[in-house]
């Protein structure tokens, strides 16, 4: 399998600013992609997901896009909270084998 | 309706002994994972479970690592002799039979001295 990346391993946003974490991926095949948020002493939460064939979805105050033709996803998170403090992981998922592939997480830290 | 739950939270043992991790998945979850996050790297890949039989172990890092998942329902991963690479925080995860959402448990801590 081939690894997950990410550009910024840190992220630093004023609460109520838009927060944009994103990732880079190299398997053309992926077929499925999830965004999971982790906070201090707890494992992966499930944020959102998209499939291939999307380029956008949106959740609540959190939209997430992809761009197969750079392979690139991103998680938009809109007026960002002292809540949303925390890792964020992007994972692929290679042509439906149901093995996912994460990133070495982006650090989201909103200053009061 | 209880989540992923791992024992222990924490391990802190010596080089060369033994440490048993434990994982119950979610009641019904004929999938389960084992996925371990070292020095703040990703995380990785270790093993698949469908009900008791190894589906896909090919993360596994050597023969020092050992998942049963008896019986189909909580699994363990033992590592013998632990080494100092394998710290790392140990997560488990388990979704449904063709499920695609993981859903992961708290991590166990390892810390190999």
């Amino acid at each position: 399998g081939e690894s997950v990346g990410l550009h910024l391993p840190t992220l630093s946003v004023q609460e109520g600013d838009n927060s944009i974490i994103n990732c880079a991926y190299s398997n053309s095949a992926s077929d499925y992609f999830i965004w999971y948020k982790q906070e201090s002493g707890k494992g992966p939460q499930f944020i959102i997901d998209i499939r291939s064939n999307m380029d956008k979805r949106q959740g609540q105050r959190v939209t997430v896009l992809l761009n197969k033709t750079v392979k690139h996803l991103s998680l938009q998170i809109a007026a960002t909270q002292p809540g949303d403090s925390a890792v964020y992981f992007c994972a692929e998922r290679e042509n439906n084998f149901n093995k996912f592939y994460f990133g070495s997480g982006t650090k989201l830290n909103v200053k009061p | 309706e209880a989540g992923v739950t791992q024992f222990p939270s924490h391990s802190v043992i010596e080089k060369g002994q033994t440490v048993t991790l434990r994982c119950d998945p979610i009641s019904g979850h004929d999938n389960l994972y084992w996925y371990r996050r070292v020095m703040g790297k990703e995380i990785k890949f270790l093993l698949h479970f469908v009900k008791e039989s190894k589906q896909d172990e090919s993360g596994m890092p050597n023969n020092r690592f050992l998942a049963e998942r008896t019986g189909g329902t909580y699994s363990t991963l033992k590592v013998q002799p632990a080494e100092l690479e394998d710290s790392g925080v140990y997560f488990c995860a388990s979704s449904q039979r063709g499920g695609e959402k993981l859903f992961f448990g708290s991590g166990t801590q390892l810390s190999v001295l």
